[in-house]
Formats: structure tokens, C-alpha cells, sequence
């Protein structure tokens, strides 16, 4: 069964400082890997996601990287503002059968940036 | 248009009441799923359907009915519900290719909060 651990649960950071976000897996069998951020109350907006035969993946300051062989991942946010401010969850997608694909969350990190 | 809509955001009901909730979705997705997320924890997976079949139930109660209606359209419909139903209900949608092993990326709405008294 899929295991995905995200490290750390919390991180506090001053605002404009550069941080990495940890996520690892325990079952390499994956089709893609989707970061979230999480809003208090609201749903989940897919921030990036790496197909499985693709090593990183870019949107503005941020950049996901994905080593299957190793079951990580990484979520760099660069020149972090207040408004990063949010939990970031990693998932990870599998075969489950009957041509459905599930995804295995991790329990996110939450971030705060300090003005 | 990458969106996918709940209604309503927010249910209040009693354990005798019989609510539905609600996503639509343009998108052409062929997959849709219901979640349910308890504060402070990861989404949890109900429900997968693809190509309008149930193709995942993941040990749901029966007080928990889904319907797809078609393809845009996903219900979930709620009777008898316990205090500890009590969550926010998340709905999400991909493309996924029959047969060809594209993983597509999922997109959720803002789902639904569902207090039970």
C-alpha cells in the first residue's frame, strides 16, 4: 500500500527567504505527482504536477522535482511572500484497477511566512 | 476553464434529513471522485467514477449514495447522516485515458462544508 510522508508538518519562515518543502513515497509505481495548496476552509488548488518520465516541473517561483527511483520529491518556493501562507500537500497517483487512477495524499506542511 | 463547482458550499442537516450535494464540471473529464477532508487531515477518496460507472467505493456507508448523472454531473447524495459525517466534501475531476495510461491532473473544487446536528 502507498505511504506518502511530507517533512515537515510545519515550517515558519521570514518573508523573501527561499524554502524546500519534502515529500516521499513508499511505492515508486506512479503515474504523476501533484502538489496542492490548501487554504484554511477551501479546496485544493494544483499548483504542479510532474508526470512520472519528467524530473521537474516550473510555474513562476515555484519548482518540483521528482526522483521516482528514490520515492522523493521536493517543492522549492523561491523569495517566499505572506501570502504563500497556506498547508501544501503532496500526492501521488496509481493504477487502481477497472481504468481508475487514485491518489495517496501526504498529511501536507503547513507554511507560514512572516511579513 | 478549469473549474469545477460545488453546491452548496455550506449544509446544515439533521440525522433525519435527506440532502444532496452537488459538481459540475466542463472540462470533458471523463473521471470525477468525492473526498471528504476532517479538519486538520488529508482528503480521504469515497468515491471514483469513470466513464460514468463506479469504479471505486472505497468502504463508504450506504448513508452515502453517489450518482453521475452524466458526464459533466456528479451527486452525493446524504440520509440518515451521523454527527461525525461532519466534514468538508470535496469534488474533484480528471481526463484520464481509457486504456492508455495517461494520468491526468486533478482539479477540486471548493467543496462543500456539512455540519450534522
Amino acid at each position: 500500500k502507498q505511504e506518502v510522508t511530507q517533512i515537515p508538518a510545519a515550517l515558519s519562515v521570514p518573508e523573501g527567504e527561499n524554502l524546500v518543502l519534502n515529500c516521499s513515497f513508499t511505492d515508486s509505481a506512479i503515474y504523476n505527482l501533484q502538489w496542492f495548496r490548501q487554504d484554511p476552509g477551501k479546496g485544493l488548488t494544483s499548483l504542479l504536477l510532474i508526470q512520472s518520465s519528467q524530473r521537474e516541473q516550473t510555474s513562476g517561483r515555484l519548482n518540483a522535482s521528482l526522483d521516482k527511483s528514490s520515492g522523493r520529491s521536493t517543492l522549492y518556493i523561491a523569495a517566499s511572500q505572506p501570502g504563500d501562507s497556506a498547508t501544501y500537500l503532496c500526492a501521488v497517483k496509481g493504477y487502481s484497477g477497472a481504468g481508475s487512477y487514485q491518489l495517496t495524499f501526504g498529511k501536507g506542511t503547513k507554511l507560514s511566512v512572516i511579513p | 476553464d478549469t473549474e469545477v463547482t460545488q453546491t452548496p458550499k455550506h449544509l446544515v442537516m439533521g440525522m433525519t434529513n435527506k440532502k444532496s450535494l452537488k459538481c459540475e464540471q466542463h472540462m470533458g473529464h471523463r473521471a470525477m471522485y468525492w473526498y471528504k477532508q476532517k479538519a486538520k487531515k488529508p482528503p480521504e477518496l469515497m468515491f471514483v467514477y469513470s466513464y460514468e460507472k463506479l469504479s471505486i467505493n472505497e468502504s463508504v456507508p450506504s448513508r452515502f449514495s453517489p450518482e453521475c448523472p452524466n458526464s459533466s454531473l456528479l451527486n452525493l447524495h446524504l440520509h440518515a447522516l451521523q454527527p461525525e459525517d461532519s466534514a468538508l466534501y470535496l469534488c474533484a475531476s480528471s481526463q484520464e485515458g481509457r486504456g492508455q495510461g495517461i494520468a491526468g491532473e486533478l482539479f477540486f473544487g471548493e467543496g462543500s462544508r456539512l455540519t450534522v446536528l
